[in-house]
């Protein structure tokens, strides 16, 4: 089976780094994934990762480590609008996509 | 399609009513996800379907949940005899083959039991 754990809520100011991590176990693995979603609406894709180490994309930044079962998402210069519900999703053997229960960031001036 | 569309966007039915959710992936896209989500809750896996084939049932909650896909393409899930926790949004998501393929979601069902 797969579980994957991240926190339920985080809290951070905006122009600050904020640091989203998420542990798994998993039978099999074909990478994970992280979503964004705003309240009420459907998640979003931010990032892949199926290799260990770090993906850039603009502000947001994706890390792995297979061996560790562990990501991170790191969130830079952060606005009000990153306000959200993050999640780590993870796709197991065959074509299986399993999601965290999410981690709730909060912006605050 | 442009994106996975399902419908109906919204539906309130009466306790003991069966539901029909449709949803219509993005054209060409082999995999295919149900996923429910309760207020404030994460994505709770239900199915997901490779082609027709379903290899993975073990998220639907009990027997009254079922799903079928057909012409690899529109998958409908069936809810017989509604409760009140079947209340939450449906999600459905679609994607192509492929590792570094990511899933797009569709609006989701918001599905109120009465």
């Amino acid at each position: 089976g797969q579980n994957i754990d991240q926190p339920t809520e985080m809290t951070a100011t905006e122009g600050a780094i904020v640091q989203i991590n998420c542990t798994y176990q998993t039978s099999g693995f074909n990478g994970l994934f992280w979503y964004q979603q705003h309240a009420g609406e459907a998640p979003t894709f931010l990032s892949y990762n199926v290799l260990d180490g770090l993906e850039e994309k603009g502000r947001f930044s994706s890390f792995l480590s297979r061996s560790k079962g562990y990501s991170y998402l790191l969130l830079k210069e952060l606005q009000m609008k990153d306000s959200a519900s993050y999640l780590c999703a993870v796709r197991g053997g065959g074509n299986k996509l399993t999601f965290g229960t999410g981690t709730q960031l909060k912006v605050e001036l | 399609g442009a994106g996975v569309s399902q419908s109906p966007s919204n539906k309130v039915t009466e306790k003991g009513k069966d539901v029909e959710l449709r949803c219509d992936p993005i054209s060409g896209h082999t995999a295919l996800y149900w996923y429910r989500q309760s207020l404030g809750q994460g994505l709770e896996f239900l199915i997901y379907f490779q082609g027709n084939s379903a290899p993975d049932k073990s998220g639907l909650p009990s027997d009254r949940f079922s799903a079928e896909r057909t012409g690899g393409s529109v998958s409908t899930l069936t809810i017989q005899r509604t409760q009140q926790e079947d209340s939450a949004v449906y999600l459905c998501a679609s994607s192509s083959n492929g590792l570094n393929t990511e899933a797009f979601f569709g609006q989701g069902t918001r599905l109120t039991v009465v």
